[in-house]
């Protein structure tokens, strides 16, 4: 089965320039996450999906950050204007359920300049 | 705001060594802990899923075991190899919650 597929890998922008992430989940699995994982730190969650439905994104900065997932399939993850304090790692992952275990893709890793 | 944390930071391991380190959570409220596995330049793996107070769970050389009335899981490496080096993630899921809080993560590093 192929995993969560993500790109691009790595992304180099210049400060207030967007940048758009794109995340495919694993086929069946409704529930999509977006992550955001800074040098040092655990993955904080940016977003959850459930099909097409976000069902928490509290912690997404609804200023610069937007999400969507169409059809429920696959999503991306959008920053407008970036800014130097973006530079982080946005993981994807998948799950068949809220609670159980989540697949993750390789990640994007941002550098803002 | 859940507390979930993880110690040593990072780890040094001589080949052939046995290693452990520990993630700490909230005794409260619990669900589930998850226990990840992230190589550089690879997608995080999912090691476990433990949600039973005394749970002890093996794959391999890597085995975990949790405590939820004292709030803390403990990884265990035996016999560790250079490919066992990665950042070790555990993240916790509260009960009637909605997502993962992620540890900070235990870096391991296997020396040949």
């Amino acid at each position: 089965e192929a995993g969560v597929v993500q790109s691009p890998r790595y992304k180099i922008i210049e400060k207030k320039q967007p940048v758009a992430f794109w995340c495919n989940p694993i086929s069946g699995h409704n529930t999509l996450y977006w992550y955001l994982q800074n040098l040092g730190q655990g993955p904080e969650l940016l977003i959850r999906y459930e099909n097409e439905e976000a069902v928490d994104d509290s912690q997404l900065p609804k200023d610069r950050f937007s999400a969507e997932r169409l059809k429920g399939v696959d999503s991306t993850l959008k920053i407008q204007p970036a800014e130097l304090g973006d530079s982080a790692v946005y993981l994807c992952a998948s799950s068949s359920d809220r609670v159980g275990e989540q697949y993750f893709g390789p990640g994007t890793r941002l550098t803002v300049t | 705001i859940l507390n979930v944390e993880q110690s040593p930071q990072s780890l040094h391991v001589q080949e052939g060594d046995s290693t452990n380190f520990t993630c700490s959570f909230p005794s409260s409220n619990f669900y589930a802990l998850h226990w990840y596995r992230w190589e550089t330049a690879k997608s995080p793996e999912a090691l476990f899923v433990m949600t039973l107070n005394g749970d002890e769970k093996k794959k391999g050389r890597i085995s975990a075991t949790l405590n939820t009335k004292e709030g803390y899981s403990y990884l265990y490496i035996k016999g560790s190899q250079p490919e066992d080096s990665a950042t070790y993630l555990c993240a916790f899921f509260k009960a009637a919650g909605n997502k993962l809080t992620f540890g900070g993560g235990t870096r391991v590093l296997v020396k040949p």
